[in-house]
């Protein structure tokens, strides 16, 4: 069965600092990867996605991610975060069918 | 454009009660799905469906009960509300892709159903 793992379930930066989160899934065939951003009191909304070509993927407000096939892996990455980024963010994971499984999330915030 | 619409956004249930969580779509879209958020949990798949008169259990089904009489209605039903229960409900929809792969796109997700059971 497919799974997601996401390593750190809070993150605390300041602002300007650079931001990696990790996310690892279980699933040997060809995946569709996701990265989702909740912001306080709103629904989930896509940050950005890859299903296949450049494993390097951008995304809205300067966010990407790299999928690394040989370590399972599609870790979402900032240069710089903004106060604005505090948010939960869920790595997900579609193996090509109709269910999407995602994270357990993580927990950013941004000190000013 | 609406795209996922879920009612009602708030809701406090007593032990025993039934309700149905509402979500309509308009981007007519094929899959659309149920999940449960749970805090540290991330999101728990509860039914899903491709497609009008077609569903299935995700990974946490016990305690509900769907319908897809539409493409773009995907209800969600109570019959015996549980405090276990409580917990934030969101509903989603996506589309499939041509070229004869299972691909789906990303989800779209409705704003959510805060559910409390006392």
């Amino acid at each position: 069965a497919q799974s997601v793992s996401q390593h750190n379930h809070h993150v605390i930066l300041s602002e300007a600092a650079s931001l990696e989160l990790g996310c690892n899934y279980s699933y040997g065939g060809t995946v569709n990867l996701f990265w989702y951003v909740q912001y306080p009191g709103q629904h989930l909304q896509l940050l950005l996605k890859y299903f296949s070509g450049d494993p390097l993927v951008k995304g809205i407000k300067g966010f990407e991610a790299e999928f690394i096939k040989s370590k399972f892996s599609f870790n979402l990455r900032k240069p710089s975060v903004q106060w604005s980024d505090t948010a939960e963010y869920f790595c997900a994971v579609n193996a090509r069918g109709f269910k999407t499984i995602f994270g357990a999330g993580t927990r950013l915030f941004v000190k000013a | 454009n609406a795209g996922v619409t879920q009612t009602p956004k708030f809701r406090i249930l007593k032990i025993g009660q039934s309700m149905t969580l509402q979500c309509t779509q308009d981007m007519n879209h094929n899959y659309m799905y149920w999940y449960r958020q749970d805090p540290g949990m991330g999101l728990k798949l509860i039914y899903y469906s491709v497609g009008a008169g077609i569903t299935d259990k995700g990974e946490v089904p016990n305690g509900y009960n769907v319908s897809r009489s539409t493409t773009e209605d995907f209800p969600l039903r109570l019959e015996l509300a549980a405090p276990s229960q409580t917990s934030v409900y969101f509903c989603a929809s996506s589309y499939r892709t041509g070229t004869g792969l299972d691909m789906n796109t990303e989800a779209f997700f409705g704003q959510g159903t805060r559910l409390t059971v006392v």
